[in-house]
């Protein structure tokens, strides 16, 4: 079956921009979460969504805020960009309680 | 809240070697725990995992793990280590109470001679 799903792969933006991250999940899977992962940071908890309802939130500002649809698709979006925030976006995709996230090949932000 | 050590950043080993990869975590009880592997440009997949019951757990790729309460350890092991095995692995916790939420260790990363 097909795996998590982020579009796009890589994109490049520019300080106060802002920018919309899509995970399509694996099939069945209700629960998604996302991860920012950089250098310095390492992977850090974004937030986590279930049957379209915020359950868990990591330690990031307000710009950054996420959604997710009835059919378990996910978007994650960041206001006004700094530099900081370039990195890579990991999306994850699990069933729900079972601990195992079955993750995507992340989205590539670049922030200039 | 819950933390995780991977004391070691870089390690390398000579191909065909055996390998010892060290995750300790933080947490009042026994967490759910994980191992990750990453390659260059990719995302994470999972080798193995603990929930409950035996202690030592087997993964894909020839990886296995034991748990060790009273150390608060998790470390990842190989016996013979392949080149396409270099990569960064991560440790990683999950607790019963915090839903699917993963924290990480901030990863070892492997190079293997030939």
């Amino acid at each position: 079956k097909a795996g998590v799903t982020q579009t796009p792969r890589y994109l490049i933006k520019t300080r106060g921009q802002q920018v919309t991250l899509s995970c399509s999940p694996i099939s069945g899977h209700r629960s998604v979460s996302w991860y920012q992962q950089t250098p310095g940071q390492g992977l850090q908890f974004l937030f986590e969504y279930f049957s379209e309802t915020q359950r868990n939130k990591g330690n990031f500002p307000g710009r950054f805020s996420g959604r997710q649809f009835s059919n378990s698709r996910s978007e994650m979006n960041v206001s006004t960009l700094e530099l900081g925030d370039s990195a890579l976006y990991l999306c994850a995709s699990t069933k729900g309680g079972t601990g195992e996230l079955f993750f995507g090949e992340g989205s590539r932000l670049t922030v200039l | 809240a819950q933390s995780v050590t991977q004391p070691d950043i870089h390690i390398t080993v000579s191909e065909g070697a055996s390998l010892e990869l060290r995750c300790n975590y933080s947490y009042g009880a026994t967490p759910y725990l994980f191992w990750y592997v990453q390659s260059p440009g990719q995302g994470l997949q999972l080798l193995l995992k603990y929930f409950s019951g035996d202690t030592l757990v087997q993964g894909i790729k020839g990886f296995e793990a034991e748990f060790k309460r009273s150390q608060s350890s998790f470390n990842l092991r190989k016996p013979s280590v392949h080149w396409s095995d270099a990569a960064e692995y991560f440790c990683a916790v999950e607790t019963k109470s915090s839903g699917d939420k993963l924290t990480f260790g901030t990863g070892t990363r492997l190079a293997v001679r030939p």
